[in-house]
Order: structure tokens, then sequence, then C-alpha cells
């Protein structure tokens, strides 16, 4: 089983900064199964990267995501208020079918 | 526009069989390519994938739970049934219900959830 792990657990940024968080796999992945979910409690969550770097349509461009291998990074150029949340990194295509990694919260400093 | 939402109790006894449904808008479920994915996340536990149902009715569980989870869909109401047997305190979770993406890899509309809690 391929396990995700993300750092840093927590991510503690001010408004208009830029957040790097981090999705590493256990072993080589494809990119193409790699997506990005924010989750904000109370609401359905959000998927703002897929295919480790494309962005679905209502999606601002302020999200990216980039990378290959074993290592995934989702960046946040400019933080928005509405951008505090949970991010959470998940794998398709392995035992189980969708795996989830455990998340990184970014909070307002 | 895609909407889903979950329904079902909020509190359900040890052993008894959680049934959860999920109805949904904007997609059918007769359209090629179509699926729709049972996820849940125990309090402060990742989330984890418990299984999809497709179009032409094909059906993947997670292997950990493959025993204890049956997903079935009313074509006529919109509606994705979730069973879940046996249930334990360990599977207090919010319950959500999610659409494919077209790629089949990733999930692009969810529903808000639905807290189930397992309790005597």
């Amino acid at each position: 089983e391929i396990v995700l792990t993300q750092s840093p657990g927590t991510l503690s940024l001010s408004p208009g900064e830029r957040a790097t968080l981090s999705c590493r796999a256990s072993q080589t992945i494809s990119s193409d199964f790699l997506a990005w979910y924010q989750l904000k409690p109370g609401q359905a969550p959000r998927l703002v990267i897929y295919h480790a770097s494309t962005r679905p349509a209502d999606i601002p461009d302020r999200f990216s995501g980039s990378g290959s291998g074993t290592d995934f990074t989702l960046t946040i150029s400019r933080l928005e208020p509405e951008d505090f949340a949970v991010y959470i990194c998940q794998l398709y295509g392995y035992s189980p079918l969708f795996t989830f990694g455990p998340g990184t919260t970014v909070v307002i400093k | 526009q895609v909407t889903l939402k979950e329904s079902g109790p909020t509190l359900i006894k040890p052993t008894q069989t959680l049934t959860l449904t999920c109805t949904f808008s904007g997609f059918s479920l007769t359209t090629d390519g179509v699926g729709v994915a049972w996820i849940r996340q125990p309090p402060g536990k990742d989330l984890e994938w418990l299984g999809n149902i497709y179009w032409d009715n094909d059906k993947r569980y997670t292997p950990s739970l493959e025993s204890r989870v049956t997903i079935t869909k009313d074509i006529s109401k919109n509606e994705v049934v979730l069973t879940m047997t046996d249930m334990d305190p360990a599977d207090t979770a919010t319950y959500y219900c999610a659409h494919r993406c077209s790629s089949g890899r990733c999930f692009d509309y969810w529903g808000q959830g639905a807290l189930v809690t397992v309790s005597a």
C-alpha cells in the first residue's frame, strides 16, 4: 500500500503570504493520479488540483500544483481569507483505489 | 449544476446496519463514465475511501471493508445508497458521497457530509 504523508501538519501564515504544502508518496507514482482538496468545517470538500497540476475551471489561479515521482507541492501564491482551511492530497490507482493524505491545516497567523 | 446530499441516521447502535442515502442532481448515473463514491472521515483521522458505483453497475470497494460495505443505486430516484453492516464505535465518522471526475482519478463534486455516531 502506498502511503501519503503531508507536511507541515500546520502552516501559520498571514493573508497575502505564499503557502507551500507538501505531499510525499512512499513510492513513485504517476503525477496523473494525484489530486488536492480543500476542506472546511460544515462544507463540501472542494477539488483544487487534479493530475498534480491541473486546476478546475472554478479554482482561482493563485492555486497551483507541481511535482513528480514521490514529491508533490500545492502552492497558494497569495493567501486570501477564504483559503484558510485543511488541504488533503489524494492518490488514485493503487490498493485501495483511492488513498488520502493526513492533511495540512493552513491557519491565520 | 451538480449537487449531492447525504441523508440518514445520526446515531446508530453497535452491531446495527447503517444505511445512508446520497441524493444527487445535475448528472445521471446512466451516462457512460459516471461514478459516485462514498468516503468517510472519522474525527481527527484521515479521509477513507469506502467504494464506488459506476454507470454500468460495476462496483469497487476498499479491501479492508469489502465484507461489510454494499453500494447500490436507484436510477429512478437519482440516489446512491451505502449499506454498512455490524457497525462499531470506530465507524463513527462524517460520511460523504462524491461524484467521480471524468478522468476517474478524483472527485469533483462532494456532498456536505453526514455525521454518524455509533454508540450504545
